[in-house]
């Protein structure tokens, strides 16, 4: 089975800050990855995927991700941090090639932007 | 207007009751899914659904149930609930089996069980 590894459980920065977020995953195969941001009291919301070709993905709001396969990661990247920017930040792995048997989420990271 | 609702938001319950979490989609989606999440766990998959009549455990699927008599609604039930159960459940839908547009989550049931 697979799994999620969010190393950073929590990570305060300042304002206009860079931010790296990491994510590694444990699975044999070929994996689709996500990174989802729920904000202060509300759901979660796809921030950028990755499926296949260029392992730089854009997503929403600034965000970014490099997949690297030799290191199984999957790290979330913003060259400059907002205070709008604090949330959890959760990275998620599922095999590719069908089934649904739903995605595996890390354990979080709770991201605290200071103004 | 179309999207995922979950009833109640909030919901206190005592120890040994039965409690159904409500989650209702308007698209029609294929695929429908419950996750808890913990502090420390993330979000774990309880229990999912690929169509109607037609359900799957997850990770962590002891002492729940779930239904699926009609595409649109996928309630969960704690038959009798426990002090581990107080939880944040969401729901989250799936058109396909794909994943082309990631999942999309409904707002959350707080459920704390006294």
């Amino acid at each position: 089975a697979q799994s999620v590894s969010q190393h950073n459980h929590h990570v305060i920065l300042s304002e206009a800050a860079s931010l790296e977020l990491g994510c590694n995953y444990s699975y044999g195969g070929t994996v689709n990855l996500f990174w989802y941001v729920q904000y202060p009291g509300q759901h979660l919301q796809l921030l950028l995927k990755y499926f296949s070709g260029d392992p730089l993905v854009k997503g929403i709001k600034g965000f970014e991700a490099e997949f690297i396969k030799s290191k199984f990661s999957f790290n979330l990247r913003k060259p400059s941090v907002q205070w709008s920017d604090t949330a959890e930040y959760f990275c998620a792995v599922r095999p590719s090639g069908g089934g649904a048997d739903g995605l595996t989420f890390g354990k979080g990271t709770h991201l605290i932007i200071q103004p | 207007d179309a999207g995922i609702t979950q009833s109640p938001r909030y919901k206190i319950t005592e120890t040994g009751r039965q409690v159904t979490l409500m989650c209702h989609q308007t698209w029609s989606h294929s695929y429908m899914f419950w996750y808890r999440q913990d502090l420390g766990h993330g979000l774990r998959l309880i229990y999912y659904s690929a169509a109607a009549d037609i359900t799957d455990k997850g990770e962590v699927p002891d002492g729940y149930v779930v239904s699926r008599s009609k595409t649109e609604n996928f309630p969960l039930t704690l038959e009798s609930a426990t002090r581990s159960q107080t939880s944040v459940y969401f729901c989250a839908t799936n058109p396909t089996s794909s994943l082309n547009y990631g999942y999309t989550f409904g707002s959350g049931t707080r459920l704390t069980v006294v």
